[in-house]
């Protein structure tokens, strides 16, 4: 079975610009959540999403925003992009958003640089 | 709210010797507790977690960790560590929800 999957894997944007990126989760998953790793850190949970509705929010701005589709695809966008949004952005998902569900898997990030 | 800490950024360490990853969290309420690993340029790999039960979790890759009520602690720790170990291992909590507050992590380093 396909894992998680984030496109793209790379990519560079200036100041100012707007950037989306993409999220797959493993089939029967129906819960997405997004991290932002920023480099020689932990990763800082962004959202959470769970059958099309927010279910969560980290500590960030208003510039970041996300959605959920039908087929439990996710994309995180983030507008007015900063230099201080560069990071490896993590996207994992699991089978439900009761509780704790024990177990995330993670995707391999794609990695924004903004210059 | 929830905190992790790790105490130590980097961890040298000799082929075949053993190693020990501190990870120290706090919390008002009950959390759930997982060690994950990340090698170079990729995403984050489950090594073991905690949920309730004994308080000795073992892991892949022959890792293991102990959950220590009293300390707010869970310790990660390998007998015997292989070239391949070298990563960054973080330690995360999750009270509810999905929501995981990761340590800052540990780079272990491991040495021929």
């Amino acid at each position: 079975d396909a894992g998680v999957t984030q496109s793209p894997t790379h990519l560079i944007k200036t100041r100012g610009q707007q950037v989306t990126l993409r999220c797959s989760p493993i089939s029967g998953h129906k819960s997405v959540s997004w991290y932002q790793q920023v480099l020689g850190q932990g990763p800082q949970f962004i959202f959470q999403y769970y059958e099309k509705e927010e279910r969560g929010r980290g500590n960030f701005p208003d510039r970041f925003s996300a959605r959920q589709f039908p087929n439990y695809s996710s994309e995180l966008n983030v507008n007015a992009l900063l230099l201080g949004d560069s990071a490896l952005y993590l996207c994992a998902s699991s089978t439900s958003s009761e509780g704790a569900t024990y177990e995330q898997y993670f995707g391999p990030g794609t990695r924004l640089t903004v210059t | 709210a929830q905190s992790v800490t790790q105490l130590d950024s980097q961890v040298p360490v000799f082929e075949e010797a053993p190693v020990e990853l501190r990870c120290n969290y706090s919390s008002s309420v009950s959390v759930y507790l997982f060690w994950y690993v990340q090698y170079p340029n990729q995403g984050l790999q489950l090594l073991l977690k905690y949920l309730s039960g004994s308080t000795l979790v073992k892991g892949i890759n022959g890792f293991e960790a102990e959950f220590n009520k009293s300390q707010t602690s869970f310790h990660l720790r390998k007998p015997s560590v292989h070239i391949s170990d070298t990563a960054e291992y973080f330690c995360a909590v999750e009270a509810a929800g999905n929501k995981l507050t990761f340590g800052g992590g540990t780079r272990v380093l491991v040495k021929p």
